[in-house]
């Protein structure tokens, strides 16, 4: 079975633009957590979806968005970029979102913004 | 507040040393999970090994052990016999559950450097 994927693998984007970071869960998970890891940190929560719907949203400002579609796959938005924003964007799925449940993360999409 | 701390910045090791990466961790929830994470340059996040806060026995899985103390707080990792494939940065993580959902609070991570 496949496991979490995500694209684009890199990206360089210019400040002020818009960016838009997909993730597909793995087959049978119905949950997607978005994190970003700032080199030199860990990875900090963004956001978590479940059956479409937030069910969770870290400290992080407006021009972040993020949805999940019926097949479960996601979309994390970023508006007004800035130099900040360049990081590693993990994207994890969960079965369900019981704290017991295992998140299996994706590879990641590195974004630079210049 | 939830908090992991992991203090060592950077280890450095010679291969066939023994290492052991710690953390210490905040909650006030009476049930969490703590996390071992290995990230290797690649970037992906690599699980290791999982714990519920009702169960403090220690485990190992070949050179890998953990100890797990709720009296300190603390949930600690050992490699034993180092070896040059050991090198990446290695996060403790805790999972709260949040009202609706729930999510993984990272350490700052430990960089793991094996030299033969």
């Amino acid at each position: 079975d496949a496991g979490v994927t995500q694209s684009p693998t890199h990206l360089i984007k210019t400040r002020g633009q818009h960016v838009t970071l997909r993730c597909s869960p793995i087959s049978g998970h119905k949950s997607v957590s978005w994190y970003q890891q700032v080199l030199g940190q860990g990875p900090q929560f963004i956001f978590q979806y479940y059956e479409k719907e937030e069910r969770g949203r870290g400290n992080f400002p407006d021009r972040f968005s993020a949805r999940q579609f019926p097949n479960y796959s996601s979309e994390l938005n970023v508006n007004a970029l800035l130099l900040g924003d360049s990081a590693l964007y993990l994207c994890a799925s969960s079965l369900g979102l019981a704290v017991y449940n295992e998140q299996f993360f994706g590879p990641g999409t590195r974004l630079t913004v210049l | 507040a939830q908090k992991v701390t992991q203090a060592q910045t950077e280890i450095s090791v010679v291969e066939k040393e023994d290492v052991t990466l710690d953390c210490v961790y905040e909650t006030r929830d009476t049930t969490y999970y703590l996390f071992w994470y290995k990230q290797p340059p690649s970037g992906e996040l690599v699980f290791l090994i999982r714990r519920n806060s009702f169960d403090e026995q220690n485990e190992i899985s070949g050179r890998y052990s953990w100890n797990f103390q709720k009296s300190t707080s603390s949930f600690n990792f050992t490699i034993t016999a180092s070896q040059v494939v050991d090198s990446a940065v290695y996060f403790c993580a805790l999972r709260r559950q949040m009202e609706y959902g729930n999510k993984l609070v990272f350490g700052a991570g430990t960089i793991l450097r094996v030299k033969s």
